[in-house]
C-alpha cells in the first residue's frame, strides 16, 4: 500500500483566494482525520469522518473551513477565503478500528501551506 | 475526556546515551497508548502501541515503552540514542465510548542529539 497520500506538498496562495487540499487514505480504513500543526498551537484535530460521514468538527476553526469525504477514497480540507493565520502544515490520517481498538493512525506527509 | 501531558517539551542527550521521555495520561479505563515521531519536514510515525497484556512493549528502531498504570505513565525509552534520533515524539492516548476513533496527542518532546 501507498500509504496516506496528500496533495499537494506545498501550496502558495494570496489572502482572499480559496484552497483545497485532497487526501487518499489507505484503502480499507474507516476512519480519516484531518490535523492542523503550527509552532504555537501544535497539533490540532480539525475534522474527522467514520464511513465517509463527518464525526466531530468541533476543531474547524472558522466557517471558512469546509471538509469532505465524497467516497471511502477520497477526502477534501477546504479553506476559502484563505487568510495568513491559516499558514500552517495540514495532515491527513486514517486508521481501523476493529471492535473497541484503534490500531493506530497511518499520517500522510503533509501539505505545507503558506498564505501570503 | 482523556487527556496527554508531555511534561519536557526540549531534551538533549548525548550520542550514545541513554533516552526517557515522559508521558502522563488522564483516562479513568484502561488507555490504548502509542507513540509517534516526527522527523522535520515528515508526517508522523507509529513507534509503538500498547493495548492491553504485558506492560512493557517493543516498537521500532530500538524503542520500548512500559505502561505504569499506577502512575498512569507511558514513557518512551531507548537505551543508546543514535544522532538519527533526533526529531519531535508525541505520545497519544486513545479512548471507547464517544471519543471511539479519535487520539488525542500530547504536544510532543524535541530531542536534540549532540555528537
Amino acid at each position: 500500500d501507498a500509504g496516506v497520500i496528500q496533495s499537494p506538498r506545498h501550496e502558495v496562495t494570496e489572502m482572499g483566494q480559496e484552497v483545497t487540499l485532497r487526501c487518499k487514505p489507505i484503502s480499507g480504513h474507516d476512519y480519516l482525520f484531518w490535523y492542523r500543526q503550527t509552532m504555537m498551537r501544535g497539533l490540532e484535530l480539525l475534522i474527522y469522518f467514520n464511513n465517509n460521514v463527518p464525526i466531530d468538527d468541533s476543531g474547524m476553526p472558522e466557517d471558512r473551513f469546509s471538509a469532505k469525504m465524497p467516497n471511502a477514497s477520497f477526502s477534501t480540507l477546504k479553506i476559502q477565503p484563505s487568510e495568513p493565520r491559516d499558514s500552517a502544515v495540514y495532515f491527513c490520517a486514517s486508521s481501523l478500528a476493529q471492535g473497541a481498538r484503534v490500531y493506530g493512525y497511518t499520517f500522510g506527509s503533509g501539505t505545507r501551506l503558506t498564505v501570503v | 475526556a482523556q487527556s496527554v501531558t508531555q511534561p519536557d517539551i526540549h531534551i538533549t542527550v548525548s550520542e550514545g546515551a541513554s533516552l526517557e521521555l515522559r508521558c502522563n495520561y488522564s483516562y479513568g479505563a484502561t488507555p490504548y497508548l502509542f507513540w509517534y515521531v516526527q522527523s522535520p519536514g515528515q508526517g508522523l510515525q507509529l513507534l509503538l502501541k500498547y493495548f492491553s497484556g504485558d506492560t512493557l512493549v517493543q516498537g521500532i528502531k530500538g524503542f520500548e515503552a512500559e505502561f505504569k498504570r499506577s502512575q498512569s505513565s507511558f514513557n518512551l525509552r531507548k537505551p543508546s540514542v543514535h544522532w538519527s534520533d533526533a526529531a519531535e515524539y508525541f505520545c497519544a492516548v486513545g479512548a471507547d465510548g464517544t471519543s471511539y476513533g479519535k487520539l488525542t496527542f500530547g504536544q510532543g518532546t524535541i530531542l536534540t542529539v549532540h555528537p
